[in-house]
């Protein structure tokens, strides 16, 4: 079955780097996209960016253009999200999940969730 | 970007109780709408796609509806499993948007 495995919490100093996983199994990666999500604890779910592993080209959220970069390895079957110029504000939970096209109606649903990922910044 | 208004914040139901969430949209999303359920500490679970699709092995108790701006989510006889919090997804256009969200609790 289809099966997206995150990377652990993370706990980091401001104005520093992280870089998540998403480790997939059960499906093709290479012919896929994956997008990543942020969640503030008791909040909605914002979208990030999105992925194709088959050529790595990417599309981003306006508010995460800077902030995120995304990437993937299609040798492992993992997708990679680098956080840069960390502030308290990205403290959250990433999701990594698989976007699939809907036939009949061309536009786009995650059916596939990674469990989450825990980035608290703070010195 | 696409505003999804989603009503209402919290809902408390009781046992077998029929319940409703909307979400509207700023504008047309041609039926690519999707409600997920999520539960403390976990991560979402998709419980209907393309409006009124029901994924696969989540309870008929779940169905979807609308069209164009607007849309719903029904539970026809709540069940104790079924509290945690939903969300909507527009798919029809970047960036892809949720709602804010339905906290749903036992009565």
């Amino acid at each position: 079955q289809v099966k997206l495995q995150q990377s652990g919490a993370e706990l980091v100093k401001p104005g520093a780097s992280v870089k998540l996983s998403c480790k997939t199994s059960g499906y093709t990666f290479s012919t896929s996209y994956m997008s990543w999500f942020k969640q503030i604890p008791g909040q909605s779910i914002e979208w990030i960016g999105m992925i194709y592993a088959g050529d790595g080209g990417t599309g981003y959220n306006q508010k995460f253009k800077g902030k995120a970069t995304l990437t993937v390895d299609t040798s492992s079957s993992t997708a990679y999200m680098d956080l840069s110029s960390l502030t308290t504000e990205d403290s959250a939970v990433y999701f990594c999940a698989r976007p699939c096209i809907i036939r009949v109606t061309g536009g786009y649903v995650m059916d596939a969730w990674g469990q989450g990922a825990s980035v608290t910044v703070s010195s | 970007d696409i505003q999804m208004t989603q009503s209402p914040a919290s809902l408390s139901a009781s046992l077998g109780e029929t319940i409703s969430i909307e979400c509207r949209a700023s504008e047309d999303i041609y039926s690519n709408l999707a409600w997920y359920q999520q539960k403390s500490g976990k991560s979402p679970q998709l419980l209907i796609y393309a409006a009124n699709r029901l994924q696969d092995g989540v309870p008929s108790r779940f169905s979807g509806s609308g069209s164009g701006t607007q849309y719903s989510l029904k539970i026809s006889g709540m069940q104790p499993e079924d509290e945690g919090d939903y969300f909507c997804l527009q798919g029809s256009k970047f960036p892809l948007t949720f709602g804010s969200g339905t906290k749903l609790e036992i009565k």
